[in-house]
């Protein structure tokens, strides 16, 4: 399978818990997004990644929230002190190239997560 | 006021009818627009970009007024499979790069 996966697909933890997800692009994309989706919801951009650099990053995303891309190649979203407000779908997406020609982000299936 | 608004439905229609939505957007500077289709619990899949020009693609139209910010999405005879939800994006370009805004999604129920 050569498309954007994510992992791990679930995670259930308790309030206060450290949590951290990955996501190994399509390998040839330069480009990495994350996003989060609650239900009713379109996706809520994070953070978006151009190789290992991290360029943008969200309001929505407080100290608790960091990502890294260390070697341009997979990244990881950690959150830490987990809210019962962070339960929600995390969707990593990538791109070749800058999206705003094609629109084309291709995304993986997301990590779900619930915070009791 | 959210960045790309969208009627989240649900459109409840017949197969075979034509049914329409429209997204606006409130940041005058987006610059490129897409549609994206999201099926129940599977990640979004992008459906078509649009232009001013419009955009067709079989039973699909989509259409840009950027005088009055908004977009549409345009399906015709409609079919059971066509029953998902529908993501308006919007395309910001930053001094960091590219910034997709997604709208909250139509949701279309397509009926025997």
């Amino acid at each position: 399978d050569t498309g954007v996966s994510q992992d791990p697909r679930h995670k259930i933890t308790k309030r206060g818990q450290n949590v951290t997800f990955r996501c190994d692009p399509i390998s040839e994309h330069n480009r990495l997004y994350w996003y989060r989706q609650t239900l009713g919801q379109g996706p809520e951009f994070l953070t978006y990644f151009q190789n290992e650099a991290q360029l943008e990053k969200s309001r929505l995303l407080s100290d608790r929230f960091s990502a890294e891309r260390p070697k341009g190649s997979f990244s990881t979203l950690e959150i830490q002190r987990t809210e019962q407000g962070d339960s929600a779908m995390y969707l990593c997406a990538s791109s070749l190239g800058p999206a705003a020609h094609t629109g084309e982000l291709f995304f993986g299936e997301g990590s779900r997560l619930t915070v009791l | 006021r959210k960045e790309v608004e969208q009627d989240p439905g649900p459109f409840n229609v017949p197969e075979g009818a034509t049914v329409a939505f429209n997204c606006t957007y409130s940041n005058s500077a987006s610059q490129s627009f897409f549609w994206y289709r999201q099926d129940c619990r599977k990640e979004p899949k992008l459906l078509m970009s649009v232009y001013s020009s419009g955009n067709e693609d079989g039973r699909f139209t989509a259409q840009l007024n950027r005088a009055s910010q908004y977009i549409s999405l345009l399906i015709r005879d409609s079919k059971l499979s066509d029953s998902a939800t529908y993501l308006c994006v919007v395309i910001v370009l930053t001094g960091g790069g590219n910034k997709l805004t997604f709208g909250t999604g139509t949701q279309l129920k397509v009926e025997l």
